[in-house]
């Protein structure tokens, strides 16, 4: 049973370009979150997402930010018109809908650099 | 919302010894409450959890015990070792007996190292 899947690991963009992260859960998970951790700081939620719907996005800047979790294929977050302020590793977890509570399992992340 | 404290930020310990790291949380239909370690590099993986219809939980040489009144939780890891040197996040949330949405709320995080 392969764990969660993210790709790619690392991602150099310049800025103003578009950066998208993919992120694969584990088979039979249906809820995908995504989190952003700088440097020496902590797990920032940004959204959470079941498939084809968008549950809370509170922690996802109105611009520039999007994700989706559509019926097929793996979640996307997607960063347009990246800046210097957005590198940082962005790690997604997944977990099941039937469990009884809350355990989410961590992909490897995505380490976005920006120039 | 929910909101997650957690300190020290950083903790030396001499091997052999125990470390204590400790979370009070805001919320208090949070029921669910997993601690997270993270080497340098790697992605976080959950250590332990415990529910809050539980007071106290043990694994080998980790244990968590909860205050619902207080609102506070706690990581206890004993006989350190090197390999448990890495960052440690304790988190909060509503399982799914509290209507179905989840979110989980970390703290801040604690690098622990062990010196040899």
């Amino acid at each position: 049973n392969a764990g969660v899947m993210q790709n790619p690991r690392h991602l150099v963009r310049r800025r103003g370009q578009e950066a998208r992260l993919r992120c694969s859960p584990m088979k039979g998970h249906s809820h995908v979150y995504w989190y952003r951790q700088l440097p020496e700081e902590g797990l920032k939620f940004m959204v959470y997402l079941q498939k084809e719907n968008i549950i809370d996005e509170s922690g996802m800047p109105k611009e520039r930010f999007s994700a989706e979790f559509p019926k097929e294929g793996p979640s996307i977050l997607r960063i347009q018109q990246v800046v210097r302020g957005d590198s940082a590793a962005y790690f997604c977890a997944s977990r099941s809908a039937g469990s009884g509570r809350n355990e989410q399992f961590f992909g490897p992340g995505t380490r976005l650099t920006v120039l | 919302g929910e909101n997650v404290e957690q300190h020290p930020s950083t903790l030396s310990v001499q091997e052999g010894d125990s470390a204590v790291i400790k979370c009070t949380y805001s919320d208090s239909a949070s029921n669910y409450f997993p601690w997270y370690k993270q080497e340098l590099g790697k992605r976080p993986q959950l250590i332990i959890d415990i529910r809050s219809n539980v007071g106290e939980k043990k694994d080998q040489r980790i244990a968590v015990t909860l205050n619902k009144t207080a609102k506070h939780f706690s990581l206890h890891i004993t006989e350190t070792q090197p390999e448990d040197s890495a960052v440690y996040f304790c988190a909060a949330s509503k399982g799914v007996n509290s209507g179905g949405y989840q979110k989980v709320t970390f703290g801040i995080g604690t690098k622990l190292q062990v010196i040899p």
